[in-house]
């Protein structure tokens, strides 16, 4: 089974630091994803990557970075944390292909910016 | 980006009943898919649809591609207390458009089975 694994289920940071959510693949997946949830508002793509070194903003890349230095891992990086990025994050891997719809999600971290 | 119309936002109801939901856009789409998140966990995808008009079954799981490719319905049979959790739609767009493969959420329906 594919396994996408993200570092932190729970996160605590405060307004203005910088933060980090990892990411790692085990299935040799060229895609990777990250995704905001918030209630009311579905899963809205942030940023993603078709390979290592690349990689291309999706709907909502305000306030984010990232990072693919490796191809089994894809970081998301708060540069200075603020409360309206208080949200669950999720992380996806896809193989590519015509449809990227085999998307495998990690469990999640729950970011909380107080 | 393009937005999907996700509903009904929730639902309450008793074991063994019926549930529908549905999707509906302004844009067409070439792909619909419906994922489940069980509290704590990741979305997993349940079925995927490629065809106008097309309907798959998964178990007790049915959805349908509208003719229009603007919608797509599922519907859950006889619900179970593990049928708990928040369904997602999601909508591939055409080829050629800056959207291609970058799938579209809806805003779940969040599902609540009594025993």
């Amino acid at each position: 089974d594919v396994k996408v694994t993200q570092s932190s289920r729970y996160l605590v940071k405060r307004t203005g630091e910088k933060v980090f959510l990892e990411c790692v693949q085990d299935m040799d997946h060229e895609n990777m994803f990250w995704y905001r949830q918030d209630p009311g508002l579905g899963l809205r793509l942030i940023y993603f990557s078709y390979d290592v070194k690349m990689k291309e903003k999706g709907d909502i890349p305000e306030g984010y970075s990232v990072s693919r230095e490796k191809k089994e891992r894809f970081s998301l990086i708060l540069e200075s944390a603020s409360t309206n990025q208080t949200s669950m994050y999720l992380c996806a891997s896809s193989i590519p292909g015509q449809f990227n719809e085999k998307l495998f999600f990690g469990s999640g971290t729950q970011l909380s910016v107080l | 980006g393009q937005q999907l119309n996700q509903s009904p936002q929730s639902m309450f109801i008793q074991e063994g009943e019926d549930v529908s939901m549905n999707c509906t856009s302004s844009s067409i789409f070439n792909t619909w898919l419906w994922y489940k998140q069980d509290p704590g966990e990741g979305p997993v995808l349940l079925i995927a649809l490629y065809k106008a008009g097309e309907l798959t079954s998964n178990g007790r799981l049915t959805a349908q591609f509208g003719t229009t490719r603007k919608d797509s319905f599922l519907n859950i049979s006889a619900s179970i207390p593990s049928d708990v959790g928040i369904y997602f739609c999601a909508g591939e767009p055409p080829a050629g458009g800056t959207s291609y493969g970058k799938l579209t959420f809806g805003q779940g329906t969040i599902l609540t089975v009594h025993p």
